[in-house]
């Protein structure tokens, strides 16, 4: 099974600040690595995809990169609309989440 | 406008079983693959079970393999989970997601979610 590990798990932050999020693959995933923001008592939400695609109708504040095992997320500029808890994911072999990091104020 | 609906939820004993169905709209159904997604309170995503457009390739995480049984009627645009042997890990929110490849293979992220339907295993 592919692991996926991201870090931290935790970050605090500010509104303005650059954010950046790590995951990394057990094993080599090419690019097939996929990012999604959760708030509490809502669905996820597809960012990212092929590790630097951003899904349509996402802010270019959000974007994506690596390949490999290690791979990055960033937000340019953060809002107060992007509080929350952010997941990467691979489907290179079945499907594995990462722990997930909660980006707080 | 594309959605996914979850429901079947409920408070169930351990060792009881739960069918959790998906209904789809907005898009057409036997173009896409689709997937189930759990979380456990206070918890992360966890993949549980996916199905192609054709439901010739359904495979499950280890946790569920022998337990649940995932399904698909394409005329009724749904998708099911049938859940047998229960047990208290098994409780948390269960999300039903659409495969962003088009052309109905296993192949890619999870492009549309539902709301989720809330599981509870307990005596």
């Amino acid at each position: 099974d592919i692991q996926m590990t991201q870090s931290p798990s935790t970050l605090s932050a500010s509104v303005g600040d650059r954010v950046t999020i790590t995951c990394r693959a057990s094993q080599t995933i090419s690019s097939y690595l996929a990012w999604y923001q959760q708030k509490p008592g809502r669905a996820p939400k597809l960012l990212i995809y092929r590790a630097s695609t951003l899904e349509s109708g996402v802010p270019s504040r959000f974007s994506g990169s690596g390949s490999g095992t290690e791979f990055t997320l960033t937000i340019a500029s953060l809002q107060p609309d992007d509080f929350a808890t952010y997941y990467c994911q691979q489907y290179s072999i079945y499907w594995t989440f990462g722990q997930g990091t909660k980006v707080e104020i | 406008e594309v959605q996914l609906a979850e429901s079947g939820g409920g408070l169930v004993q351990p060792g009881s079983s739960l069918r959790l169905s998906c209904a789809a709209s907005g898009f057409t159904f036997d173009d896409y693959a689709l997937h189930w997604v759990r979380q456990a309170p206070g918890r992360g995503l966890e993949w549980v079970s996916s199905i192609n457009w054709n439901s010739d390739n359904k495979p499950y995480a280890d946790s569920v393999k022998g337990r649940f049984t995932i399904s698909r009627e394409n005329a009724k645009r749904s998708m099911f989970l049938q859940m047998n042997s229960l047990r208290s890990e098994d409780t948390g929110v269960y999300y039903c997601a659409r495969d962003s490849t088009y052309g109905g293979r296993l192949s890619g992220a999870f492009d549309i979610w539902g709301q989720g339907t809330m599981v509870t295993v307990s005596s």
